[in-house]
């Protein structure tokens, strides 16, 4: 069974003070692994895929990076806009009465505030 | 432009009560899913389906119910042997080829209050 889990739970930052969020998981042959921004009361918002260890992706203040067993989300330089919640989820091998579908399996989240 | 449409945004329900949330899609995608969010708790699976008039249950079906007569819809209908519906429900979509780019498209969510 897939598994993923994210930490810190939460994180409160200065504007301007960088740091990282963390999501270890475990997986039945790698497919993908997905980073989204959830904004409070709103559907989350897809940010990067990563494939293979080694890949990066990086957008405005984020960069992402896989190793085989944790996916890094690092914020450089943080300002207000970039608070919300954080979700990683990854697609394994998984297969339904012979047919490979699209299941992802989520962590818990990270709440990232980032103050002024 | 394409999306997904989740309604209502907000839905109170009366104890003993079934309630049906909607969600309407125009991507053209075959699988849909209904996910269930509760504070520290992610995202869990409730039901999924990949073709019109066939739907698998997720890792927390009991007390749900769904249909697929249509491409384009996915309801899902809270029961009363839900003992705990109070939650954040998100519809999403995909298909097998943007699934790999890019995961799941989301609606924009259905609160879901028990009263």
């Amino acid at each position: 069974e897939d598994q993923v889990t994210q930490s810190p739970e939460a994180l409160r930052l200065q504007e301007g003070e960088s740091s990282s969020l963390n999501c270890s998981y475990t997986v039945s042959g790698l497919r993908g692994l997905f980073w989204y921004r959830q904004d409070p009361g709103k559907g989350p918002e897809f940010l990067f895929t990563l494939y293979s260890a080694g890949e990066e992706k990086e957008k405005e203040r984020l960069k992402a990076t896989l190793t085989k067993k944790e996916s890094f989300l690092h914020i450089t330089a943080p300002k207000p806009e970039d608070s919300a919640t954080y979700l990683c989820a990854v697609r394994g091998r998984s297969y339904a009465g012979g047919t490979s579908y699209g299941k992802l399996t989520f962590g818990q989240g990270t709440i990232l505030t980032v103050h002024p | 432009d394409g999306g997904i449409t989740q309604s209502p945004k907000y839905l109170f329900r009366k104890e003993g009560q079934n309630v049906t949330l909607s969600c309407e899609q125009n991507l053209n995608h075959d699988a849909m899913y209904w996910y269930r969010q509760d504070p520290g708790q992610g995202l869990r699976l409730i039901y999924y389906s990949q073709i019109v008039n066939d739907f698998q249950k997720g890792d927390i079906a009991e007390g749900y119910s769904v249909s697929r007569e249509k491409k384009e819809s996915f309801p899902l209908t809270v029961t009363s042997a839900q003992k705990n519906p109070t939650a954040f429900y998100l519809c999403a979509s995909s298909t097998l080829r943007t699934v790999g780019a890019y995961g799941y498209t989301f609606g924009s969510g259905t609160r879901l209050t028990v009263v």
